[in-house]
């Protein structure tokens, strides 16, 4: 399985940011995916997760922003966030976990895209 | 919240010594459903996260026997028997309950 994030790579401040993560070589539909960014030179700052049956968390510092959604027939997940900001410009990643039957960890990631704000 | 804490937060390692990071949480990483939720992640320079360590003590996959994962509830460490020059990078902890991250640890080759 390998994940592809997709998106515009520079953003306006106030508007909205819009990814796409591609899965090839399986069909992800019965896995939850999470979007991580990384600011420059910073840790991993969890965005929030979309379970298989649509159920989402978001981180909370976030939570008014965030929309994430999947596209099952595309094998694909979603990160919309609405009124960006400098503080929003990171390196955003994709992944896929799950439970079969206990948590697998989040066991396959995109490269990630940069995104500029 | 859960808040996760790591230390040390660099740590140099001579080639086949081992090394050890710990990690905290302010709160018992015990799920529903009996396992504790507790990962280990590694980013090596340049690259994305890779899973080590998922349910605090299982290996992913191609993960070399090397590393190892120990703890219960709110302590936890991360164990490398003999430190490589490809283990290089920062290792992060993460909890799966809510999901979230401790600051990372960079490991660096002395």
């Amino acid at each position: 399985v390998q994940l592809q994030e997709s998106g515009p790579g520079l953003v306006k401040p106030s508007e909205t940011l819009s990814l796409t993560c591609t899965a090839s070589g399986a069909s992800m539909s019965k896995y939850y995916w999470t979007w991580i960014r990384q600011s420059p030179g910073k840790g991993l700052d969890w965005i929030g997760y979309i379970s298989p049956t649509g159920n989402t968390v978001y981180n909370a510092t976030l939570k008014s922003r965030v929309t994430i959604s999947t596209d099952t027939s595309n094998n694909q997940a979603s990160l919309k966030l609405t009124s960006v900001t400098a503080a929003d410009t990171a390196l955003y990643y994709c992944a896929t976990g799950g439970y079969d039957p206990f948590w697998t960890g989040w066991n396959v990631w995109g490269r990630g895209t940069t995104v500029t704000v | 919240d859960i808040v996760m804490t790591q230390s040390p937060l660099s740590l140099p390692v001579t080639p086949g010594e081992p090394a050890s990071i710990s990690c905290r949480s302010n709160q018992s990483l015990l799920h529903r459903d009996g396992s504790t939720h507790l990962d280990w992640y590694l980013q090596k320079p340049g690259k994305s996260p890779q899973l080590l360590i998922y349910l605090v003590s299982n290996r992913a996959s191609g993960v070399p026997d090397r590393f190892s994962g120990s703890g219960s509830a709110t302590d936890f460490t991360l164990k490398i028997s003999r430190v490589e020059a490809e283990d290089v990078g920062i290792y992060y902890c993460m909890q799966a309950l809510q999901t979230g991250f401790g600051q990372g640890t960079r490991l660096e080759i002395k």
